[in-house]
């Protein structure tokens, strides 16, 4: 089957401490996304990415980093920095970044404290 | 920059009634994308329905209609013949089809209750 996938879920760190949340697609789109989704707001893009070795930053990208080595994979880093980084993130693809829609993986939750 | 408005945080509808979700846009491109997104309690987001501002033809999709009104920068979300399984979060989202395309920019999302 085609799709996206998250992973963990659900995802615990202390405050202070890094933490890499996993996305990986086998649709063989060029474009991935990561957004953030925090309770009674829509989405908002972090970072996102048209190809392999090429990455941008969205509207709110402080205190995240990513990468994108191989064309199926975007993990992202949520740094020390980031302020509040408790939220749920979902991690999406298209076909390509200019073209076409986005597909959702299931999302993680994750909590700091 | 573009803004998209929900202005329904809530609504209900019986099973097997019709439901119309309101979603209006601000932006000053010709061409774009809009979509209606469904995020149920398992909190994926599943694509509903698609339409291309340049169609004039409303998008349809079995139960899911749209009534995209390109004038008004309208773009409201028919469901007909409601289901327990269509109750979720309703999020309207645009995005251009020109340079910055990269983003799709959301509303904030219309809680959607079915009452059996």
């Amino acid at each position: 089957d085609g799709g996206i996938t998250q992973s963990p879920k659900y995802l615990f760190r202390k405050e202070g401490q890094n933490v890499t949340l996993s996305c990986e697609q086998n649709l063989n789109h060029d474009a991935m996304y990561w957004y953030r989704q925090d309770p009674g707001q829509g989405l908002r893009l972090i970072y996102y990415s048209q190809i392999v070795n090429d990455f941008q930053k969205g509207d709110i990208a402080e205190g995240y980093s990513v990468s994108r080595e191989k064309k199926e994979s975007f993990p992202l880093t949520v740094t020390s920095a980031q302020k509040n980084p408790t939220a749920f993130y979902l991690c999406a693809s298209s076909r390509s970044l200019t073209l076409y829609e986005q597909y959702f993986g299931p999302g993680t939750r994750l909590t700091v404290t | 920059a573009q803004t998209v408005t929900q202005s329904q945080p809530e609504m209900s509808v019986q099973e097997a009634e019709t439901v119309t979700l309101s979603c209006t846009y601000d932006t000053s491109e010709s061409d774009y994308y809009l979509f209606w997104y469904k995020q149920p309690p398992s909190r994926q987001m599943i694509l509903v329905i698609r339409q291309e501002a340049y169609k004039q033809q409303n998008a349809t999709e079995n139960r899911f209609s749209v009534n995209f009104q390109k004038a008004a920068k309208s773009f409201s979300l028919k469901i007909s013949d409601s289901q327990l399984g269509d109750a979720a979060m309703y999020f309207c989202a645009y995005r251009r089809t020109s340079g910055g395309s990269e983003k799709l920019v959301f509303g904030k999302g219309t809680k959607l209750t079915v009452n059996p």
